[in-house]
């Protein structure tokens, strides 16, 4: 399959933590990538990898990988962290990118 | 520090070819295995890899859009670029260039500013 699967919104409350999932085959392959994207901007990396962080992203951000499933935490939420994320891997076959739908994420 | 920049028309024709350049900057095209990326995004909606390419002009296309697009690479003008055939309004959106995190991946670690891209008449 080459479909990874996300639900379209989840809220949280300010300070708590949410947890966004991303679903698909072909993560029990490949890790998953999370993007981070505000209205008007290109997506920002903000997990890769097992866990991985790029420089500059605030540690609440954290990624964590079971079966087919892949999930983004963020602890802590903060008010300039309401925006829409992103997972992304390969397919099943490893030669293509896939996308999942993205998840609307609103902090209250 | 690396940077990419997304360029061309803004407005092409049903049935025409879209076509765009990515000009890298602060870095060589060159210089590594990267396969270097466009995604788009049509408004409104989300992300969707077209395609990747090597410096030596090794491709992977999204197999919903390989009969349509040509990815290529300019390396002394340490470019890269896109084409897409035959295309429909559904084709409007803002196209990004990438450049993996290593070799051909699916973590895209920079981007492009964005182009958007009106199909119409």
């Amino acid at each position: 399959s080459s479909e990874l699967t996300q639900d379209p919104a989840v809220s949280v409350a300010l300070g708590q933590t949410v947890r966004i999932t991303c679903q698909g085959d072909g993560l029990r392959s490949y890790y998953a990538s999370w993007y981070q994207q505000k209205p008007g901007q290109a997506p920002l990396l903000v997990i890769y990898g097992k866990n991985n962080r790029p420089s500059g992203i605030p540690d609440r951000f954290s990624g964590s990988n079971s079966g087919n499933t892949a999930s983004l935490t963020i602890t802590g939420a903060q008010a300039e962290d309401e925006a829409d994320y992103y997972c992304n891997s390969r397919d099943d076959s490893g030669n293509h990118v896939v996308f999942g739908g993205g998840t609307k994420l609103t902090v209250l | 520090q690396l940077q990419l920049q997304e360029s061309g028309p803004g407005l092409v024709k049903p049935s025409e070819t879209l076509s765009l350049t990515c000009t890298v900057s602060g870095g060589s095209i060159s210089t590594s295995s990267y396969y270097w990326g466009w995604i788009r995004q049509p408004p409104g909606k989300g992300l969707e890899w077209i395609g990747s390419i090597s410096y030596s002009g090794s491709t992977y296309y999204n197999p919903s859009l390989k009969s349509r697009v040509t990815i290529f690479v300019a390396t002394s003008k340490n470019q890269f670029s896109l084409r897409l055939s035959s295309v429909t309004a559904a084709d409007t959106a803002v196209y990004y260039c990438a450049r993996p995190y290593s070799g051909f991946d699916s973590t895209f670690d920079f981007w492009g500013q964005g182009t958007l891209v009106t199909v119409s008449s």
